[in-house]
């Protein structure tokens, strides 16, 4: 059984740019979540992805937007960066229905943006 | 949203009992994580319970949930160094379907 794999595992954007991280989610999970963790603090929740639809958003502004495909892998894009965007993002994968010990987190993608 | 708040740091010695504190908001039917994180990692799972219990025990690990106060504590003992690392405490519920996580509480444990 394999588990979540984010890519890549660091990377770094300019102000202004466009980024996309990918998440391949656990074998069986049919749900994917993406948090931001900025440095000193707790992961916030983004958006939440399932049957190929967000199913429920954080505070987010809608440069932050995502996508699920059939094989519920999942991408998170980023567009119009910004400074505050530095942080490291996890993504989690779940079965629908399953409270939050059927989740597993992947290392994270750690975003620095100059 | 929920709140869910940790202290920042907590500095014990190799081979003595660390116990990490958080308090949460919500009132319904939760469930209530603890996740370590080491430096340049994601998060690993340690230990969780459901709001309608009052403790849970795994091997070193004892959580203690206080319902009135809304209160969790996590105690580790015979802490290694090893188990320096951030802790957070999360809690997650099927009404919002999500992690609210508290900002972590740094061990440094000293040999």
């Amino acid at each position: 059984e394999t588990g979540v794999t984010q890519s890549p595992t660091h990377l770094i954007k300019t102000r202004g740019q466009q980024v996309t991280l990918r998440c391949s989610s656990q074998s069986g999970h049919n749900t994917v979540s993406w948090y931001q963790q900025a440095l000193g603090q707790g992961p916030q929740f983004i958006f939440q992805y399932y049957r190929e639809e967000e199913n429920g958003r954080g505070n987010f502004p809608p440069r932050f937007s995502g996508l699920q495909f059939p094989n519920y892998s999942s991408e998170l894009n980023v567009n119009a960066l910004e400074l505050d965007d530095s942080a490291l993002y996890l993504c989690a994968s779940s079965r629908e229905g399953t409270p939050g010990d059927g989740y597993t987190f992947g290392s994270g993608t750690r975003l620095t943006v100059v | 949203g929920e709140d869910v708040e940790q202290s920042l740091f907590l500095s014990v010695r190799e081979g003595d009992s660390s116990v990490i504190n958080c308090t949460y908001t919500d009132s319904s039917s939760t469930y209530l994580y603890w996740y370590k994180q080491e430096p340049g990692a994601g998060l690993q799972l340690l230990t969780y319970i459901f709001s309608n219990m009052d403790m849970k025990q795994d091997q070193r690990l004892t959580v203690l949930l206080n319902k009135k106060d809304k209160h969790l504590s996590l105690r580790i003992a015979d802490t290694q160094t090893g188990d320096s690392a951030i802790y957070f405490c999360a809690e997650w519920g099927y009404n919002f379907n999500k992690f609210y996580f508290g900002s972590g509480t740094k061990l440094n444990v000293k040999p």
